[in-house]
């Protein structure tokens, strides 16, 4: 089974600051990658997603990630965070199967904490 | 926009008691999940369903089972609610065309 893996559970920047969260997985087939942003109090939302094409990809809010299938990995990324950006974030992925039966796997997120 | 909404925010139950968290998605969806979300666990997958009555074990399903009556409706039942299930309750759904998944606000139940 896949696996999806987090390194950095708590992290802590000042405003202005960039931001890198690593995301790792353990398939060797096809997938689909995601990252889910859930701020305090609200729902899981999309923040952005890789299906196929130009490897970097960007999402709302000035987020983006890249997918670098060599080293399975799907890092998120910031040039410059905001205090509004206090949240935990996962990472997610589902392999491409024949015959459909394509569960996500998220990992076990990152509580990012921006100070002012 | 999709929307899913699931029943309650907040729930406390005791021990033994039959647990109902319903789930429902307006945007005719064919799957749709139930997931819990622990501290340091992240989401696990409790069950899930591909269509109306049809219904697969995800990653943790001891102490839990579902219903699909409807398209629009995923509800899970706890049999007989235990202190470890004390938990976020995450429910989502898909078109498998996309498999970008669209979750609910969650349900807080909290079992003593």
């Amino acid at each position: 089974a896949q696996s999806v893996s987090q390194h950095n559970h708590h992290v802590i920047l000042s405003e202005a600051a960039s931001l890198e969260l690593g995301c790792n997985y353990s398939y060797g087939g096809t997938v689909n990658l995601f990252w889910y942003v859930q701020y305090p109090g609200q729902h899981l939302q999309l923040l952005l997603k890789y299906f196929s094409g130009d490897p970097l990809v960007k999402g709302i809010k000035g987020f983006e990630a890249e997918f670098i299938k060599s080293k399975f990995s799907f890092n998120l990324r910031k040039p410059s965070v905001q205090w509004s950006d206090t949240a935990e974030y996962f990472c997610a992925v589902i392999p491409i199967l024949t015959g459909g039966g394509n569960k996500l796997t998220f990992g076990t997120g990152t509580q990012l904490k921006v100070e002012l | 926009d999709v929307k899913v909404t699931q029943s309650s925010r907040y729930l406390v139950k005791r021990t033994g008691e039959k647990v109902f968290l319903e789930c429902v998605q307006d945007m005719d969806h064919e799957n749709m999940f139930w997931y819990r979300q622990d501290p340091g666990l992240g989401l696990r997958l409790i069950y899930f369903s591909y269509d109306v009555k049809m219904k697969e074990k995800g990653d943790i399903p001891e102490g839990y089972s579902v219903s699909r009556e409807k398209k629009e409706r995923f509800s899970l039942i706890l049999e007989s609610a235990s202190t470890n299930q004390t938990s976020m309750y995450l429910c989502a759904s898909r078109t498998p065309s996309t498999d970008t998944q669209y979750f609910g606000p969650g349900t807080r139940l909290t079992v003593l």
